[in-house]
């Protein structure tokens, strides 16, 4: 139980294009949806929490207008990266959490953005 | 002071082993606590969780939470090269407002040499 498919695992573009990601919880609902963003041996950084049928609360730092998230259902979400840049390179994940609580996030495979 | 510190390791075990992983962290109003593993280009994985005080075991797997220390380890007994990937310690608040929120550690390198 508990999955999350993320798609797609890699993407490779130029620079200034627009790229989407899917996080679905394949049995489950998920009110609640997380991105992450994780730079080579570093950490996993929350960029934002998605919430179904409402506004995505963005971290600190993150650019709401370059970061694009829409969750239109209880088993998707989706990230827009707007205009790509090569700094924008990195691995973004979602996660979802069962239920409420202190329940576990578990997480998507992960997709690694390549921006030329 | 970070939130989450996590000695980044390479920590190296024989295989067979009982390999020690340790995380401090800041926030003494901390009340969720998480294990993940993650191999090298992969997402992380769930291994353990943890809320009160004390030993919580799952196979070869203990989670081990001191609250008044503000400690929590990972142990992983019989130790298996497969085991070799990086864990990374979680904390979560609680659930309301803004508590939900995962902080994580940058992980321990594992590496089980066989």
């Amino acid at each position: 139980g508990a999955v999350v498919s993320q798609h797609p695992s890699w993407v490779i573009c130029k620079s200034g294009t627009s790229v989407k990601i899917e996080c679905r919880s394949l049995d489950f609902q998920a009110t609640t949806m997380f991105w992450y963003r994780q730079f080579p041996k570093q950490s996993l950084m929350l960029m934002a929490t998605s919430n179904e049928g409402s506004k995505a609360t963005y971290e600190q730092g993150v650019e709401k207008d370059k970061f694009l998230i829409n969750h239109a259902s209880l088993t998707l979400s989706t990230l827009t990266v707007t205009s790509a840049h090569p700094e924008d390179s990195s691995f973004y994940i979602c996660s979802a959490r069962v239920g409420q609580g202190s329940q576990p996030q578990h997480f998507g495979d992960g997709t690694r953005l390549s921006i030329l | 002071q970070k939130e989450v510190e996590q000695n980044s390791g390479p920590l190296s075990v024989p295989e067979g082993a009982i390999a020690s992983l340790n995380c401090t962290y800041s926030d003494r109003g901390s009340q969720s606590f998480f294990w993940y593993r993650q191999y090298s280009g992969k997402s992380p994985e769930l291994i353990m969780f943890i809320y009160s005080n004390g030993d919580k075991e799952d196979g070869r797997f203990t989670a081990q939470l001191n609250k008044a220390s503000q400690y929590v380890s990972l142990l992983i007994r019989d130790s298996q090269p497969s085991d070799s990937a990086t864990y990374l310690c979680a904390v979560k608040r609680g659930s309301g407002g803004s508590n939900y929120k995962l902080t994580f550690g940058k992980g321990t390198l594992l590496t089980v040499n066989p």
